[in-house]
């Protein structure tokens, strides 16, 4: 059964540092991945999709990168903001997302 | 586009009593969806995909008859908690992917249950 892990569990740092977040998987047969942000108490906002033919997705101050080979992805954040404090949350799809494994999440605090 | 929404956001029910959550798709043709069980601070776990005019799949560990799953048409699905108890509380997010082009499943804004 694939099991997704990210590191860390809980970060915080002070406001305008670069920051990764990690995800792993157990299994590297991953065919898309996706990074999602979660508010507290709210549902899931889709960030970046990287789908099977992509290493890599970016928009605006994020950067996500998927190393199918290790099953691995980060999340880059660039001049982190306070209003970036959420938990975030990768997850991998089998072929044609007919499955989603989430992990554990990080969660982030960004101080002012 | 690709808006999925449910209903309600949230409820709070008495133990024993039965809860039905929706979830639409709002501007496409979902053939398939799936819905998710969120504890406090715990990630997202699968608990069943629904395919629209067939019976639901569930995952390991998922009772059917507690958790009722219906998809009856290609833009509605409904995820009904049986004689729900104190341990059924819970958040439960559905996604959807679309019948044709874009495979992404697209997430809801999520219902808090609360079995008192």
């Amino acid at each position: 059964k694939q099991e997704v892990t990210q590191i860390p569990a809980a970060l915080s740092v002070p406001e305008g540092e670069n920051l990764v977040l990690n995800c792993s998987f157990t299994d590297s047969a991953i065919y898309n991945l996706q990074w999602f942000r979660q508010d507290p108490g709210k549902g899931l906002t889709s960030l970046l999709l990287i789908q099977s033919s992509q290493r890599e997705q970016t928009s605006g101050r994020l950067n996500a990168s998927l190393d199918k080979s290790s099953g691995r992805s980060t999340l880059y954040i660039a001049a982190s903001q306070p209003g970036d404090s959420a938990t975030y949350l990768c997850a991998g799809g089998e072929y044609n997302f007919n499955k989603f494994y989430f992990g554990s999440g990080t969660k982030l605090n960004v101080k002012p | 586009g690709a808006v999925v929404s449910q209903h309600p956001s949230w409820v709070i029910c008495k133990s024993g009593t039965s809860v039905k959550i929706e979830c639409r798709s709002l501007d496409f043709q979902a053939t398939t969806m799936f819905w998710y069980r969120q504890f406090p601070k715990q990630s997202l776990m699968l608990m069943a995909t629904s395919n629209e005019g067939s019976k639901a799949t569930y995952e390991q560990g998922v009772e059917k008859d507690k958790f009722l799953i219906n998809h009856a048409s290609l833009t509605l699905s409904t995820l009904t908690v049986t004689s729900a108890h104190p341990e059924d509380s819970s958040f439960y997010i559905c996604s959807a992917r679309a019948a044709s082009g874009i495979a992404e499943q697209f997430f809801g804004p999520g219902t808090r249950l609360t079995v008192l």
